[in-house]
């Protein structure tokens, strides 16, 4: 299975300011798709980016970016211009190609500081 | 379009009940998938239905269970429950084709006692 690896349990940054959450994944496909989820307090589960991988151009939704490099495996989140609702958990998740299941990082408390 | 609905949204049991939640999936979206979210594990997949039929399972005991309606509407349930099976669980949806993303609801907290 594949497996995906958020190594950064909590982060922190000033509001205005940016910040980047990290995220690396195994997998021996060639095909996939990447996301990023964000989880406020709310509890709800929100779609903030997705990237596939046959795409070489980096995904960018507003203020959200990914930084994907897909010969090292790795998926990164950057967010500018840091605001205060942009406070959550984060999750990166895999999806191959081929299959139908996604596989969840552990995820990234991100607190931003007014 | 209304967005994935989950119910209810809090539960409180006695260990040893049983217990089953509800899912309603955008309209449109054939596969829901369950998840099982608690602090010290992360989110953690239970199953996925695609079509009234269990396409995925995860690494849970036969204590959990689900199916799928003819109108994608899905239900979990756990029997004999245990303190442990404290979490909060998410459904989510998705259409068909491998870019769809998951479509969360906003969880059911179900609190073991």
């Amino acid at each position: 299975a594949q497996t995906v690896t958020q190594s950064q349990p909590e982060m922190s940054v000033q509001e205005a300011e940016t910040v980047t959450l990290s995220c690396t994944y195994d997998t021996s496909e060639s095909d996939y798709y990447l996301f990023w989820y964000k989880q406020p307090p709310s509890r709800q589960m929100i779609l903030v980016i997705r990237q596939e991988a046959y795409k070489q151009q980096n995904a960018t939704e507003n203020r959200f970016s990914v930084n994907f490099q897909k010969a090292a495996k790795s998926f990164s989140l950057k967010i500018s211009d840091s605001q205060l609702g942009d406070a959550a958990m984060y999750f990166c998740a895999y999806r191959s190609a081929a299959g139908n299941q996604f596989y969840f990082g552990t995820g990234t408390s991100l607190t931003v500081i007014p | 379009k209304a967005g994935v609905t989950q119910t209810p949204r809090y539960l409180i049991k006695t260990r040893g009940q049983q217990v089953t939640l509800s899912c309603s999936p955008i309209s449109g979206h054939r596969s829901v998938s369950w998840y099982q979210q608690t602090p010290g594990q992360g989110l953690q997949f239970l199953f996925e239905y695609f079509s009234e039929t269990q396409r995925n399972k995860g690494n849970f005991p036969g204590r959990f269970s689900g199916r799928q309606f003819s109108n994608s509407r899905s239900e979990m349930n756990v029997s004999t429950l245990e303190l442990g099976d404290s979490a909060l669980y998410l459904c989510a949806s998705s259409a068909t084709g491998g870019a769809s993303p998951l479509h969360f609801g906003n969880g059911t907290r179900l609190t073991v006692t």
